[in-house]
This record gives structure tokens, sequence and C-alpha cells, in this order.
């Protein structure tokens, strides 16, 4: 299982883009690549997966380079509503264990 | 359509006490996940039931179990409840065979243990 590095914690003001960027080493051949959004006393929630290059949804874009050893979570145009915790997560379908790490704390500001 | 839903959403028990935890995932979701996070150990995984099965178990001491009903409802169980066992309790559920898809969680059950 891919161990992952993020930020503690990030601080951003409304309207501006937010990246977060995730390391993974150690990622495998057959590992995606995951993040989801937590607010406060609620169950994290799922916001993009990607293997490799760029995906986009609704909500977000995930960037992943060539080598695959990190992986940025691009927030366009935050709200205050934004703040949460984000966690990014490296895994392969069936793995045994999806370990969230201590996950990225984002503070938007007004 | 509905999401997951626990209950109950909050539970007060004391030191050697068991606790039974429910859990109904999305309808057509056969996976279900539970989670125990706490400020401290963070979001840790405890085990997964697929068609009435445990597929998979994390690194938990045996006071914990759990189960799966033919309608994929599933419980969890911990037995002689120790202070620190406090923590927020997440079930998820996911559509498809692999764990790693992606997971639909619930509010979650706050349990404190006095």
């Amino acid at each position: 299982l891919a161990k992952t590095t993020q930020p503690i914690s990030m601080d951003s003001y409304e309207g501006q883009e937010v990246n977060i960027t995730c390391s993974h080493n150690n990622i495998a051949t057959n590992d995606y690549i995951t993040w989801y959004q937590q607010f406060p006393s609620q169950g994290p929630r799922f916001i993009i997966q990607g293997y490799k290059t760029k995906v986009t949804n609704e909500v977000a874009s995930l960037f992943i380079p060539a080598d695959r050893k990190s992986s940025t979570l691009s927030l366009p145009r935050v709200s205050l509503s934004d703040t949460a915790v984000y966690y990014c997560l490296v895994g392969a379908q069936g793995d045994n264990d999806m370990r969230f790490g201590a996950g990225t704390r984002l503070t938007v500001k007004p | 359509k509905a999401g997951v839903t626990q209950t109950p959403r909050y539970l007060i028990k004391t030191r050697g006490q068991q606790v039974t935890l429910s859990c109904s995932p999305i309808s057509g979701h056969r996976s279900v996940s539970w989670y125990q996070q706490t400020p401290g150990q963070g979001l840790q995984f405890l085990f997964e039931y697929f068609s009435e099965t445990q597929r998979n178990k994390g690194n938990f001491p045996g006071r914990f179990s759990g189960r799966q009903f033919s309608n994929s409802r599933s419980e969890m169980n911990v037995s002689t409840l120790e202070l620190g066992d406090s923590a927020l309790y997440l079930c998820a559920s996911s559509l498809a065979n692999a764990r790693f898809d992606e997971q639909y969680f619930g509010p979650g059950t706050r349990l404190t243990v006095t």
C-alpha cells in the first residue's frame, strides 16, 4: 500500500484556486489516486479519482504527472464552504486496506 | 436515492458495557465498510463486509466485531467498552466488488464511553 504525504494545513481566500499536492513515491502500477473531503462531524465525501494525466469533474480537477509519484487536487474558485479536511488515498481495487492519512486541513478565509 | 444511514447518531455508554451500531447502505450496494475516527489516530479501517461475509479486517482487537445481513444492512458490535473506544464510527458502502471504488459514507455514530 503506497504511503502518502500531504501538507498538514493550507489557507486560502475566497475566489482563489487551491492546489493540494500529495506525494506517493511508491505507487504501484495498479494503484489509483482518490481524494475525499470531510467536514466536521460528517463522513468523508468522494471528490475525484484518477489513474494518470488529468481528470476533471464538476467540483475539482486532478493532475497526475507521467511518473505518478505525486498528484495535485485543484479546487477552482474556493468558497468558505470548501473549508474542510482533504484526504489523498492511493490503492488498487481489491486492496486489503484503505488507509486515510492525516489529510490536509484547508481553511478558506473571506 | 437515500444515502447511507447510521443509527443511533449519538450514544453514551459506560466502561465495560457493550454497544451495537447499525448501518443501512445505499440501495443496491453490497459492500459495507466500518471506520473509527478519533482526533489522535484519524480514520482507521475496522472491517469490510460483502455479501454477508467479512472480506477484510483492520488491526483492531477482537472486541470489535460485525456482521452483514442478506439485505446488506450491517451492524458492528463493541464489547467490554474502554474509554479509548470513544470515537466517531463511520460506515461506508460501495456498489462494486472492489473496496477502492468510490465509497459513500454515512454521517457516523458518535460514541462516548464514560
